[in-house]
């Protein structure tokens, strides 16, 4: 299972564009980027999930480099209520487990 | 979209007892669950893949005869806690993947919070 690095941590102010990068370093080719969000005391949510390239939807954007290496997650105009801690998975193709790293804890200020 | 649901949402129990954690998947159906435990500032840390129908899979280190796994049907996992101790006070997770769709997203539960007095 290809491990994740993410930022432990990171700061930002309500209306903001936020970026938080994950590395993935031996990604397989068959796995996909998948990113989820988690308040306190409540299970994860899934964000968003890509194999290349960009890929949108209505809360957030994925980059992901040729190499595959690393994928950004943006979170356009954060709120207040985007303060969470963002899991960045890769998710192996035959669809048995995951395994979360460390998570980057994204806190909004007003 | 697909829901799974986790009962009860809290529970505490005295040191000795067992407590048993329902996870159902509501909409769709699931030959495989995961059970997670997080503790307090921490990830989550994956303890058992669930398979319906057959036994589950432990990850290393998690007891299996401490923590029962029954993966009755398509749409429910069980969890029980025997014997608990204060020190399996925890934050536990499931979460399923649809068996009827070609996608990688894991559907999770909201959480059941044990303290074990």
């Amino acid at each position: 299972l290809a491990k994740t690095t993410q930022p432990i941590s990171m700061d930002s102010y309500e209306g903001q564009e936020v970026n938080i990068t994950c590395s993935h370093n031996n990604i397989a080719t068959n796995d996909y980027i998948t990113w989820y969000q988690q308040f306190p005391s409540q299970g994860p949510r899934f964000i968003i999930q890509g194999y290349k390239t960009k890929v949108t939807n209505e809360v957030a954007s994925l980059f992901i480099p040729a190499d595959r290496k690393s994928s950004t997650l943006s979170l356009p105009r954060v709120s207040l209520s985007d303060t969470a801690v963002y899991y960045c998975l890769v998710e192996d193709s035959s669809a048995s487990k995951i395994i979360f790293g460390s998570g980057t804890r994204l806190s909004i200020r007003p | 979209g697909a829901v799974v649901s986790q009962h009860p949402s809290w529970v505490i129990c005295k040191s000795g007892t067992s407590v048993k954690i329902e996870c159902r998947s509501l909409d769709f159906q699931a030959t495989t669950m995961f059970w997670y435990r997080q503790f307090p500032k921490q990830s989550l840390m994956l303890m058992a893949t669930s398979n319906e129908g057959s036994k589950a899979t432990y990850e290393q280190g998690v007891e299996k005869d401490k923590f029962l796994i029954n993966h009755a049907s398509l749409t429910l996992s069980t969890l029980t806690v025997t014997s608990a101790h204060p020190e399996d006070s925890s934050f536990y997770i499931c979460s399923a993947r649809d068996s009827g769709r070609l996608s990688y997203e894991q559907y999770f539960g909201p959480g059941t919070r044990l303290t074990v007095t």
